[in-house]
């Protein structure tokens, strides 16, 4: 079955430092990937999506994401972490499931910036 | 500013109560969802639809019913509010219903059920 696992609940970093977001998936076929982020009241936000073509993949907000096949990873990297990046980020996989294409999310990480 | 709104932002149900949560989106979407977000669980697929007039259940569609009776406005309803149902609810929308297409998000409707 299509899942998505985000190992790390929370993560918190220094603002400045460099951040790196686990992500793992399990998807048969091609996978399309997806990192969203949700600030506090708000909904979800498209940060970059892979669809084909370089596994390396540039966003907004500065942020990155590598899929490496190999490791069925879409690990999300940001070089210098800033206080506003506090938020909660979620992976998912497009996929066909139960007779119909959905997204299937991650259960999110949550980052804490310290000043 | 364009994009997707949800209304209420917050609501508090008594067990037994019911409501509708309304979703509008003004992108002219033909795809709108409606997804439950709960702690350690990322975002579960309630309900969709792919059309105006057309509903489709997701994978907790249980509780929960929809009608999407004009393409900019979807709505979930909930007869009989448990407390299971307290949740953070998000509508989105989007252009197509590939595996690839982007979902535009509402900002979400707290819901507590006492």
């Amino acid at each position: 079955a299509q899942s998505v696992t985000q190992p790390d609940i929370h993560i918190t970093v220094s603002e400045g430092a460099s951040l790196e977001l686990r992500c793992n998936y399990s998807y048969g076929a091609t996978p399309y990937l997806f990192w969203y982020v949700q600030s506090p009241g708000q909904g979800l936000q498209l940060l970059l999506k892979y669809f084909s073509g370089d596994t390396l993949v540039q966003g907004i907000k500065g942020f990155e994401a590598e899929f490496k096949r190999s490791q069925s990873s879409f690990n999300l990297r940001k070089p210098s972490v800033h206080w506003s990046d506090a938020a909660e980020y979620f992976c998912a996989v497009g996929a066909f499931s139960g007779g119909y294409n959905k997204l299937i999310f991650g259960a999110g990480t949550r980052l804490a910036v310290h000043p | 500013n364009a994009g997707v709104t949800q209304t209420p932002k917050f609501r508090v149900l008594k067990t037994g109560q019911s409501m509708t949560l309304l979703c509008a989106q003004d992108m002219n979407h033909e795809y709108m969802y409606w997804y439950r977000q709960d702690p350690g669980m990322g975002l579960r697929l309630i309900h969709y639809s792919v059309g105006e007039g057309t509903t489709a259940k997701g994978e907790v569609p249980d509780g929960y019913n929809v009608s999407r009776l004009k393409k900019q406005n979807f709505l979930l309803g909930l007869e009989s509010a448990a407390p299971s149902q307290t949740s953070v609810y998000f509508c989105a929308s989007s252009f197509a219903l590939g595996t690839g297409d982007v979902l535009t998000f509402g900002a979400g409707s707290r819901l507590t059920v006492l």
